[in-house]
């Protein structure tokens, strides 16, 4: 079965930097889209970034655009998201999510991790 | 963006009756949408794709309505692993944007 954890989460100051990686089993990952999703303290879900299943293509939310880069080791079944100049609004729990199709995208987002949570405070 | 508005923020109910959930969007988006079910601490759960269409292992239970822009998710004889939050979510247009949410409660 699907199975995505997420993990590199942790506390860090306004301004640094996070890598979170979630690494992937029980489906063909190299022909899959995968997405990066979080959710702030109390508020609803944001989604945040999209890398196509070859890695060539990439989509931001424009909150993170130009901070953050999503990335892929399809050897390592494994994506990444790299997380520069983070700031408060940055705080909130990082889900990753396999994209449904069939390397196309976007499509539904059909499997969620447990996700990982990030702080950002002094 | 698209801008997805789901309504009402919170469905106070009771368990057996019916809930049905609305989510509008900005602009049309087809039937391009999605429902997902969030309980706090656990993983989103994909329940509806393209605004009608159940996903794996998915109960009957849940049913998915609209197009263009005017979105509804209905949850028949609600039980108590029902009650969660609720997000419709579009993927008509980058970027990809969810609703604020809906909660279902008790």
């Amino acid at each position: 079965q699907v199975h995505l954890e997420e993990s590199g989460g942790g506390v860090v100051q306004p301004g640094g930097s996070l890598r979170l990686a979630c690494t992937a089993s029980g489906f063909t990952f190299r022909s899959y889209g995968m997405h990066w999703v979080r959710q702030a303290p109390g508020k609803g879900l944001e989604w945040v970034a999209f890398v196509r299943h070859d890695g060539l293509i990439q989509f931001y939310a424009d909150s993170v655009k130009g901070r953050f880069t999503i990335s892929r080791d399809n050897s390592k079944t494994t994506v990444y998201l790299q997380m520069n100049r983070l700031t408060t609004g940055d705080t909130a729990v990082y889900f990753c999510a396999k994209d449904g199709g069939l390397e196309v995208g976007p499509s539904e987002l059909d499997f969620w991790g447990q996700g990982s949570r990030v702080t950002v405070s002094s | 963006e698209i801008v997805l508005t789901q309504s009402p923020a919170t469905l106070s109910l009771s368990p057996g009756e019916r809930a049905t959930l609305s989510c509008r969007a900005s602009h049309n988006i087809r039937t391009y949408l999605a429902w997902y079910q969030h309980k706090p601490g656990q993983a989103p759960r994909l329940l509806i794709y393209d605004a009608s269409n159940r996903a794996t292992g998915i109960p009957a239970k849940f049913s998915g309505s609209g197009s263009g822009t005017d979105f509804t998710l209905t949850i028949s004889d609600l039980g108590p692993e029902d009650f969660a939050v609720y997000y419709c979510q579009q993927r008509s247009n980058w970027p990809l944007t969810f609703g604020g949410g809906t909660k279902v409660e008790i």
